[in-house]
Order: C-alpha cells, then sequence, then structure tokens
C-alpha cells in the first residue's frame, strides 16, 4: 500500500524568504508521480507542481522547487521569495502509474508573515 | 462556467434527509472523482469513475450513492447520514486515470453539516 507523510502540521515563513516543506512516502512501484497541491482558504485546490519518478532532474516551476530523492523516498517543496498569497494547506501526494488512486499526505498550513 | 464546479456550496441536512451534491467539469476529462475532508486527516478517496464506469469505491458505507451519468457531470446521493459525515466533499477530474496525463483538477467543494 501506498503511503505519504507530511511531518510539519504548520509551518510560517517572513514574507520574500525561502522555506521548506517536508514530504516522505512509501511505495512498492518503480513508476509513479509525485504532487504538490495548495488549498487556500477559499479551499479550491490548486497543483502546485509534478514530478515524474523515472526524471533524475528536479521540477520547478517559478518560485516553487522540489527537492526529489527517490532512494530516500523524499519529496519537499521549496517557495522563494514567499508572498502573501502562499499562505494555504498544502498536500503532498503520490499516484502509483499502475493504479488510479492518488494517495494525499496529512497537510502542513503555511503561514506567511508580512 | 470553467474548470470543475460544485452545487450546492454549503448544505445542512438532518439524518434522515435525502439530499443530492452535483459536480460538473468543463475540461473535457474521462475520469471523475468524489473525495472527503475531514478536520485534521487526508483527504479520503471516495469513488472513481473512468468512462462513467466506476472503477473504485473505497469501502464507502452505502449511504453514500454516486451517479455518473455522462463524463461531464458527477452527483454523490446522500440519506440516513450520521454526523461524522459532515466534512468538506471534493470532487475531482482527469484526463484519464492512468499515467502521464493524471493531473487532478479540484472543485470548490460542498461544505456538508449533518445535525
Amino acid at each position: 500500500a501506498q503511503t505519504v507523510t507530511q511531518s510539519q502540521p504548520e509551518m510560517s515563513v517572513q514574507e520574500a524568504e525561502t522555506v521548506t516543506l517536508s514530504c516522505t512516502y512509501d511505495t512498492s512501484e518503480s513508476d509513479y508521480y509525485l504532487f504538490w497541491y495548495k488549498q487556500p482558504p477559499s479551499r479550491q485546490m490548486i497543483l502546485v507542481i509534478r514530478q515524474e519518478a523515472y526524471k533524475q532532474q528536479n521540477a520547478t516551476e517559478n518560485r516553487f522547487s522540489v527537492n526529489f530523492q527517490k532512494a530516500a523516498k523524499s519529496f519537499s517543496l521549496k517557495i522563494s521569495d514567499s508572498q502573501l498569497g502562499d499562505a494555504a494547506m498544502y498536500f503532498c501526494a503520490l499516484k502509483e502509474t499502475s493504479g488510479s488512486r492518488l494517495t494525499f499526505g496529512e497537510g502542513t498550513q503555511l503561514t506567511v508573515n508580512p | 462556467e470553467t474548470g470543475v464546479t460544485q452545487t450546492p456550496r454549503h448544505l445542512v441536512m438532518g439524518m434522515t434527509n435525502k439530499k443530492s451534491l452535483k459536480c460538473e467539469q468543463h475540461l473535457g476529462h474521462n475520469a471523475m472523482y468524489w473525495y472527503k475532508q475531514s478536520a485534521k486527516k487526508p483527504l479520503e478517496l471516495m469513488f472513481v469513475y473512468n468512462f462513467k464506469e466506476q472503477t473504485e469505491n473505497n469501502s464507502v458505507p452505502s449511504r453514500f450513492s454516486p451517479e455518473c451519468p455522462n463524463s461531464s457531470h458527477l452527483f454523490l446521493h446522500l440519506h440516513t447520514l450520521q454526523p461524522e459525515d459532515s466534512a468538506l466533499y471534493l470532487c475531482a477530474s482527469s484526463p484519464s486515470t492512468a499515467g502521464a496525463s493524471y493531473e487532478q483538477y479540484f472543485g470548490p467543494g460542498t461544505r456538508l453539516t449533518v445535525t
């Protein structure tokens, strides 16, 4: 069974600073996808970034980047130049290519302080 | 309307009521999903539909009954719910359930309160 763990229930960062959110996962398969989703107070879940397990290069989307360590089964999200609009609940998620299930972690509530 | 829409946004119902949640996607996707989000718990997958066929039921109690009349619409029929069923119910869609096209797009959710 696939599992996703986010060990930081809450994090805070000063505006314009950098913050890293942690995520570890477990899967018996070699082919899978990892995602970070953002859920602001409006509740609309939005995809932030995606990583294919077969790609060694870490994904980057503007101020968002990941540190994907396949052997360690670690998938952290780095937010650079944090903005007030980044405040939200962030979920790490895993999807095995062979199945249809997307498994989410417990989430990390990020606060951005002005 | 664009993306994934859900109605109603808020619903309060008694344990003996029957109500339905509606989800509609305007993205041309073939797969749709229902999730339950309770406080301080990970999102729980409830049902998966691919090309209108149910492909996954995550041991959901029968008081929740999904219906997918076509690839654009998904319903969740509710009856004789319990207070512990109070939660945010999220609908999502994706191009398919397999491989690289798996990114899921979420609706804004329905906040359900069972009294």
